[in-house]
């Protein structure tokens, strides 16, 4: 069974500063997906980011950026430009690309905090 | 507007007492899961289809049951609920194997 790690149960970090949360996966296939979602205190699941294993380039969505190193099975995700509204919890999550469950595996979640 | 919807959002309740937690959405998706959330722990799958009258369980579905008997909707059912089924539950839906997934606003429940 694939297993996704968030070794950061919380992280803080300055209004405009740079930040970078950390996942660890474990799986056998060569072919799967990977997520960061957040989740506001409106407890609504948002996607952010997804990247597809099969490609080498990260993947990228205005100030949240991926570092995916397929062969240390990591996918940290980071935000840049810091700012109050990324307050919120953040799920990796992974998914294999074909046969069994499609449905994602997540971790545990790492509270991010923004000070002003 | 494409969404998952959930009914109740809120929802108390006592040991026992059969309840229905229900999903539906308006995409024409395949694939439905249910989820729920707990402190520490993340986002833990209970039980998922592929399609109509197709299910299967995911990680922790002791104490719950779900059916699809159409494609939009697929109710989460706790027939006999208890205390430890306190928890936040989240309800997806996706067009395909890789497709994203979309969520419904989940639905927090207390069981007494």
């Amino acid at each position: 069974a694939q297993t996704v790690t968030q070794s950061q149960p919380e992280m803080s970090v300055q209004e405009a500063e740079t930040v970078t949360l950390s996942c660890t996966y474990d799986t056998s296939e060569s072919d799967y997906y990977l997520f960061w979602y957040k989740q506001p205190p409106s407890r609504q699941m948002i996607l952010v980011i997804r990247q597809e294993a099969y490609k080498q380039q990260n993947a990228t969505e205005n100030r949240f950026s991926v570092n995916f190193q397929k062969a240390a099975k990591s996918f940290s995700l980071k935000i840049s430009d810091s700012q109050l509204g990324d307050a919120a919890m953040y799920f990796c999550a992974y998914r294999r690309a074909s046969g069994g469950s499609y449905i994602p595996t997540f971790g545990r979640g790492t509270s991010l905090i923004v000070h002003p | 507007e494409a969404q998952v919807t959930q009914n109740p959002r809120y929802l108390i309740t006592v040991t026992g007492k059969k309840l229905t937690v229900t999903c539906s959405q308006n995409m024409n998706h395949e694939y439905m899961s249910w989820y729920r959330q707990d402190p520490g722990l993340g986002l833990r799958q209970i039980y998922y289809s592929m399609n109509v009258e197709v299910t299967d369980k995911g990680d922790v579905p002791e104490g719950y049951k779900v059916s699809r008997k159409e494609k939009r909707n697929f109710p989460l059912i706790l027939e006999s609920p208890s205390p430890n089924q306190t928890s936040l539950y989240f309800c997806a839906s996706a067009g395909g194997v890789r497709d994203i997934q979309y969520f419904g606003a989940g639905t927090r429940l207390s069981v007494l």
